[in-house]
């Protein structure tokens, strides 16, 4: 059974330009939620979404932005990049919100890790 | 509001012993999910256990075991008879019920785990 999968894994950008992140979770699971991580910040929950909807989102402006297939694959944009966005962005999927509470089924990808200069 | 604390930022074990990597949490929910996961140098986050707070035992998963005790909101990770491969960071993680059905985590700042030949 495949894991979850993200695309790039690295990638190099400019302040100013924009970016889209891709997560494809494990087959069968419907929810998809995402997580910042920098060494300052640590990690930080960005959006989870299920069934195309956003079922909730953490404290980061309005550039980052992300939405849900019907596929349950999912992306993430931030657009006009800055220095500070420069992070690993994680990847979560599991079969339903909630779920991690009941099971513990809650699983990451490798990330992708995003320099911006 | 939710917290995790991990106030080991680095530790070295010997290969073959046993290691304790300490985990406190605070948290108003009735019900939550304590999580630890570990992230080597490449960056995937690898889910290790999972303990309900609700579960009568502590969790265990091979060489992993999570000493867990809630009047002391600890919820310890050992790993026993250590191998090189379990050098890495290691975070704990919690959810709660409040705010619904999300697979939101707060996570820890983590423990950098060095195993020596």
């Amino acid at each position: 059974k495949a894991g979850v999968t993200q695309t790039p894994r690295y990638l190099i950008k400019t302040r100013g330009q924009q970016v889209t992140l891709s997560c494809s979770p494990i087959s069968g699971h419907r929810s998809v939620s995402w997580y910042q991580q920098t060494p300052g910040q640590g990690l930080q929950f960005l959006f989870e979404y299920f069934s195309e909807t956003q079922r909730n989102k953490g404290n980061f402006p309005g550039r980052f932005s992300g939405r849900q297939f019907s596929n349950s694959r999912s992306e993430m944009n931030v657009s006009t990049l800055e220095l500070g966005d420069s992070a690993l962005y994680l990847c979560a999927s599991s079969l339903e919100p909630g779920q991690a509470i009941n099971t513990g089924e809650l699983f990451f990808g490798e990330g992708s890790r995003l320099t911006v200069l | 509001a939710q917290k995790i604390t991990q106030t080991q930022p680095g530790m070295f074990v010997q290969e073959k012993e046993a290691v304790t990597l300490d985990c406190t949490y605070d948290t108003s929910d009735p019900s939550y999910g304590l999580f630890w996961y570990k992230q080597p140098s490449s960056g995937e986050m690898i889910f290790l256990i999972y303990q309900g707070s609700y579960d009568q035992q502590n969790a265990t998963e091979g060489r992993y075991s999570l000493n867990f005790q809630k009047a002391r909101k600890s919820a310890n990770l050992v790993i026993s008879a250590s191998q090189l491969g379990d050098s890495a960071m290691y975070f704990c993680a919690m959810r709660g019920v409040y705010g619904g059905a999300t697979n939101k985590l707060i996570f820890g700042t983590g423990t950098l785990l060095a195993v020596q030949p």
